[in-house]
């Protein structure tokens, strides 16, 4: 069974509105990373939280940890049509350098 | 920005054909790793690797076969390719080393097998 599961599955948004997506994980972890892949390509890294962060922020990005819970958030402020894409929570276990993926959220923003 | 290279970037074979994803990097990172993803799925690890004559396999049984020669090149091998192999495959990189803990990935290489 996967390790994270991101939800919502999809979401979509008008451009200028705020984007929020979670990710839940199962086992302990050294970090959590999201991804963002555009349509039928690789996967882009954003941002990396450790275990003993609980908040993040890059630019439009923001992204917080809850370890107590084993779960994760990534917000997206003043979305833009740009940001369509599929996200992806990854974690990386205490045992470290193999990476887990989620199935990942679809964000639409529409112009 | 990612020196990782994987090609061809789209395949249509048939049945049975013997196959080879190519994967290139140019960062010098010891770790390379093969994911395997079906469309708006997730990514599963089906192969890697932590440097030279190393390599194991992923959390998803697969039929492929990868080798580690060379730093740079980690391809991946399917010597009788089905149906059942159509799949997107991504190849990807990193050091780990404590101020780079990410992956680099390729472009992905859409495999359809008739």
């Amino acid at each position: 069974s996967q390790q994270g599961e991101e939800d919502p599955q999809a979401l979509s948004i008008q451009e200028g509105e705020n984007a929020t997506m979670n990710c839940s994980y199962k086992t302990s972890i050294n970090n959590l990373q999201w991804y963002r892949q555009n349509s039928g390509r690789g996967l882009v890294h954003l941002i990396l939280i450790r275990s003993n962060e609980r908040e993040k922020h890059s630019g439009r990005l923001r992204v917080t940890l809850d370890t107590s819970k084993k779960s994760s958030s990534l917000l997206i402020t003043a979305s833009r049509a740009a940001d369509t894409a599929s996200y992806f929570c990854a974690t990386d276990k205490a045992a470290g350098n193999k990476l887990t993926f989620g199935g990942g959220t679809r964000v639409l923003v529409k112009p | 920005e990612a020196d990782i290279y994987q090609t061809p970037r789209y395949l249509v074979i048939g049945t049975g054909k013997k196959i080879t994803l190519e994967c290139s990097q140019t960062m010098g990172h010891d770790k390379m790793y093969w994911y395997q993803q079906d469309p708006g799925m997730e990514l599963h690890l089906i192969h890697y690797s932590y440097g030279v004559n190393s390599t194991e396999k992923g959390d998803l049984s697969s039929e492929s076969t990868v080798s580690r020669i060379r730093t740079e090149h980690f391809p991946l091998t399917l010597e009788s390719a089905r149906p059942s192999h159509t799949s997107q495959y991504l190849c990807a990189s990193g050091d780990f080393g404590r101020a780079n803990e990410k992956l680099f990935f390729g472009s992905g290489t859409q495999l359809s097998v008739l």
